[in-house]
């Protein structure tokens, strides 16, 4: 069964540098998304992503991040200048239409 | 605003026994409804919908769902509890727009299901 893949499952970095987190959606889905979710937190919108652009985004989504498919697989979220607040559990996900699949996430912490 | 709510943090249920998982809605327009679950270590994964048609939707694993849109629920729900449905249940809503965009999901909190042998 396809299923969306993300690496790192565990990303360390410190205070003010950059990370990128890294997606392989289901191959014939044309939307991507990014979730995060802060420990004890609820799940929260970050980005979507169809036809090379952004969709929607939240309030949480600042010049901070950004997000990119640099190739016909991959799909990435950048995050510039990490902060403490960071650290969190990010989802990739990706659908067809209505249901959206999710990957098993990277665990960010930013110390 | 859209927002989940569900009520419980925990559940407790003797497998065998059937388990209902609670869910509140509040969104603008016609609902989409989902329920997720999440295993230790793996991500979140799809269980049913709720889109159109049949309030009663089912879904994997045996569970299945009750739309009520007068009182704005979805629960969850399965006949007969198994320990390996000891999980943590998300659900999620997003509104109808078909237009492409608004497509984002909004979470409840989730549910803590522990089912006892």
């Amino acid at each position: 069964e396809p299923e969306v893949t993300q690496t790192p499952s565990h990303q360390v970095t410190q205070m003010g540098q950059e990370v990128i987190l890294r997606c392989v959606p289901i191959s014939n889905h044309l939307y991507f998304y990014w979730y995060r979710q802060i420990l004890g937190q609820k799940v929260e919108f970050l980005v979507s992503f169809y036809n090379n652009e952004i969709s929607e985004k939240s309030e949480i989504f600042d010049d901070q991040f950004s997000v990119e498919r640099p190739d016909g697989s991959n799909f990435t979220l950048k995050i510039r200048s990490t902060k403490l607040e960071d650290s969190a559990m990010y989802f990739c996900a990706s659908s067809a239409w209505e249901v959206q699949y999710f990957g098993a996430g990277t665990r960010l912490s930013v110390l | 605003a859209q927002s989940v709510a569900q009520p419980e943090d925990q559940v407790n249920v003797a497998e065998g026994n059937p388990l209902t998982v609670k869910c509140t809605y509040s969104v603008s327009g016609n609902p989409y409804l989902f329920w997720y679950v999440q295993y230790p270590n793996r991500g979140l994964q799809f269980l049913l919908k709720y889109i159109t048609g049949d309030n009663l939707v089912k879904g994997s694993y045996g569970f299945e769902a009750e739309f009520n849109k007068s009182q704005t629920s979805f629960h969850l729900k399965k006949p007969s509890a198994l320990v390996s449905d000891s999980a943590l249940y998300f659900c999620a809503v997003r509104t109808g727009d078909t237009a492409g965009n608004n497509r984002k999901l909004i979470w409840g909190l989730g549910t803590s299901l522990a089912v006892n042998p």
